[in-house]
């Protein structure tokens, strides 16, 4: 089973430092999100990619995050100077391109826990 | 922005016993999906609704969509241990992002 796979899957860091994570796809997949998760809440929107066009990205989302999609396979979420409040669980999902409407399902990799001390 | 708002936050409920979440939108909803995350995985996919009054059946669980488009809701028919996790809605009209809803946690007890 070829899911959606995460990079670490934990990461601690002090609070300053720059923290990476990737995300690889279901390989047919053009549509790529992140995500954000806190304990007790929903997952938040970050960005969206379709191939390697980042196309949408949340208003909330802080100039300290960037995301790359160089190829349009595997994608990478960077954070730097890190922060206390970035402490969350971290998620990629992919999707089979859609035509109009409905939307497709999104396929949810296991997440990056990510602790900032 | 949009939101959607999703009822009870928590619900304990005795092995055999139904379970009913309620997803509620200010706004007219495109399409809805359901996931379901267990304790410590990652959200599943369960179903979506695309049509007005639409309901749809998946063995114990009934998804419906309300008439208007701005509801929706999920019950579960004698609820096993196998359904502990949090279920959330989505709003799923937007190919570049879902909304979530902030999710129901069910409790089976044995």
């Amino acid at each position: 089973d070829t899911g959606v796979s995460q990079n670490p899957r934990h990461k601690i860091t002090k609070r300053g430092q720059n923290v990476t994570f990737r995300c690889d796809p279901i390989s047919e997949h053009n549509r790529l999100y992140w995500y954000r998760q806190t304990l007790g809440q929903g997952p938040e929107f970050l960005t969206y990619f379709q191939n390697e066009a980042q196309l949408e990205k949340s208003r909330l989302l802080s100039d300290r995050f960037s995301a790359e999609r160089p190829k349009g396979s595997f994608s990478t979420l960077e954070i730097q100077r890190t922060e206390q409040g970035d402490s969350a669980m971290y998620l990629c999902a992919s999707s089979l391109p859609g035509t109009g409407s409905p939307n497709t399902e999104a396929f949810f990799g296991q997440g990056t826990r990510l602790t900032v001390v | 922005g949009q939101q959607v708002m999703q009822i009870p936050q928590y619900q304990h409920v005795q092995e055999g016993e139904d379970f009913t979440t309620y997803c509620n939108s200010s706004t007219t909803l495109s399409n809805i999906q359901w996931y379901k995350q267990r304790p410590g995985g990652h959200p599943v996919f369960l179903i979506q609704l695309v049509k007005s009054g639409e309901v749809k059946k998946q063995k114990r669980l009934t998804f419906q969509f309300g008439e208007a488009k701005k509801n929706s809701s999920l019950h579960i028919t004698a609820t096993q241990t196998t359904d502990v996790g949090t279920y959330f809605c989505a709003d799923s009209g937007s190919a570049r992002q879902l909304t979530f809803g902030s999710g129901t946690q069910l409790t089976v007890l044995p």
